[in-house]
């Protein structure tokens, strides 16, 4: 079955700067990848999505890039806030219902 | 606010105890989830229904039984559980399956169960 791996598992960045999380997975049928982010105490809420027909996709300060070869897939911040600290989630799925989640990363913005 | 709701926020049973967890969605979403979020794990994938259809089951033990008696209702019935199910529990919904237009998932936000 879908194995998603996500790196790193902390990351600390000082206000302003960029923040990037990599994520890979395992099954080549996977086709569509989203990102939740999830704040303390809070429920995950989607930031962005990509399917694999696009290879990146940018929403203001946050953008996801794919590369269905390497089967990796990564989320850039820009301009980092300290909103911005949470843990984020990257997430696989071929279709269904069935979404495979990754461990998390957990982004600490010091101000 | 949420479309998902779910109660109650916070649950401390006894291993011997029963017990159920309810969500309800607001959405007119068609497809309702059962995830555990335990601490540094990915969040894992009980149950999903499908216009009120069980579509999967991910090898969860039969102290947790799903129940969705229409498309805006879930339960998840507890019985007899172990200290190790301690975690956090999810409902999410979906319009769709995942990858098409309206797929993305909206999550409640989650019973904290204690199992003592």
């Amino acid at each position: 079955g879908e194995n998603v791996e996500q790196h790193p598992s902390t990351l600390s960045v000082q206000e302003g700067d960029s923040a990037v999380i990599k994520c890979t997975y395992s099954d080549s049928a996977s086709n569509y990848f989203p990102w939740y982010k999830q704040e303390l105490g809070k429920r995950p809420q989607l930031i962005i999505d990509i399917r694999s027909n696009v290879g990146e996709k940018k929403d203001q300060r946050i953008a996801v890039t794919l590369n269905k070869t390497a089967k990796h897939f990564s989320l850039h911040i820009t301009e980092t806030q300290p909103e911005d600290s949470a843990v984020y989630f990257c997430a696989a799925s071929t279709g269904g219902f069935k979404t495979i989640f990754g461990a998390g990363t957990r982004l600490f913005v010091k101000a | 606010e949420t479309g998902v709701t779910q109660t109650p926020r916070h649950l401390v049973m006894g291993m011997t105890n029963k017990k159920s967890l309810k969500c309800e969605q607001h959405l007119g979403h068609n497809a309702m989830y059962w995830y555990k979020q335990s601490a540094k794990k990915p969040l894992e994938l009980m149950f999903v229904y499908s216009l009120e259809e069980r579509v999967e089951n991910n090898s969860v033990p039969s102290r947790f039984s799903p129940e969705c008696p229409n498309s805006s209702h879930l339960f998840l019935h507890l019985h007899t559980l172990q200290p190790e199910d301690s975690a956090l529990y999810l409902c999410a919904s979906s319009q769709d399956q995942a990858g098409s237009l309206n797929s993305p998932l909206h999550f409640g936000n989650g019973t904290r169960l204690t199992v003592t």
